[in-house]
């Protein structure tokens, strides 16, 4: 256990929902991550947030979706109108500042029907 | 941009056998150099890193040299048990105001080892 907690582990949605997703990272580390896993591949960086500012977005990462982390404390991802190629886990990580190693949650794992 | 590549799997191996996992990279700047483990259902976990040219990381009996010349940074260990059946991913990470300590993953290697 990191102390890095996401919630939930696992979704089953149908196609065109709408599902939202939290991490909460370690207390004292300002930067957050998020990244997708699709199976057999490793991670892919989405976005990133120091404290609540979110400073950098990938390409991969669609007008459907939006993060967000009010207070610069927990962090949401929320995915809308799904598609079946957004089905992944999706990972997040945090580190304290200046430093580099980052610290995983166990991630959520999104299925969509 | 940054990239990382594995050796591909799956590799399978008998109990106390020699593990070597390939991982060369591509980096703009001087990145530090990571290796994960991710058991099934789980997150990933560091398993060790190296911050800088010839830093050799250790831990639970893996070892790896960061080597700036070749661009690599090989995963080894001497006698591999069940328990370190799993999937490897090799990663790096650059600190700067673009990169921001994000991290570029190859794309894993799954190891298993067989009593």
């Amino acid at each position: 256990d990191t102390g890095v907690s996401q919630d939930p582990r696992h979704k089953i949605t149908k196609r065109g929902q709408n599902v939202t997703f939290r991490c909460d990272p370690i207390s004292e580390h300002n930067r957050l991550y998020w990244y997708r896993q699709t199976l057999g591949q490793g991670p892919e960086f989405l976005t990133y947030f120091q404290n609540e500012a979110q400073l950098e977005k990938s390409r991969l990462l669609s007008d459907r979706f939006s993060a967000e982390r009010p207070k610069g404390s927990f962090s949401t991802l929320e995915i809308q109108r799904t598609e079946q190629g957004d089905s992944a886990m999706y990972l997040c990580a945090s580190i304290p500042i200046r430093y580099n190693e980052q610290f995983f949650g166990p991630g959520t794992r999104l299925t969509v029907l | 941009g940054d990239s990382v590549t594995q050796m591909e799997g799956p590799v399978t191996l008998s109990e106390e056998a020699f593990l070597t996992i390939n991982c060369t990279y591509t980096a703009t700047g001087y990145p530090s150099l990571f290796w994960y483990v991710q058991y099934p259902g789980e997150g990933l976990q560091l398993l060790l890193k190296a911050t800088k040219a010839d830093d050799k990381g250790s831990n639970k009996g893996f070892e790896a040299t960061y080597r700036k010349e070749t661009t690599s940074f090989h995963l080894e260990k001497g006698s591999v048990q069940v328990s370190d059946s799993a999937v490897y991913f090799c990663a790096l990470s650059e600190e700067g105001s673009t990169n921001a300590g994000k991290s570029t993953f190859g794309d894993g290697t799954t190891l298993t080892v067989k009593p």
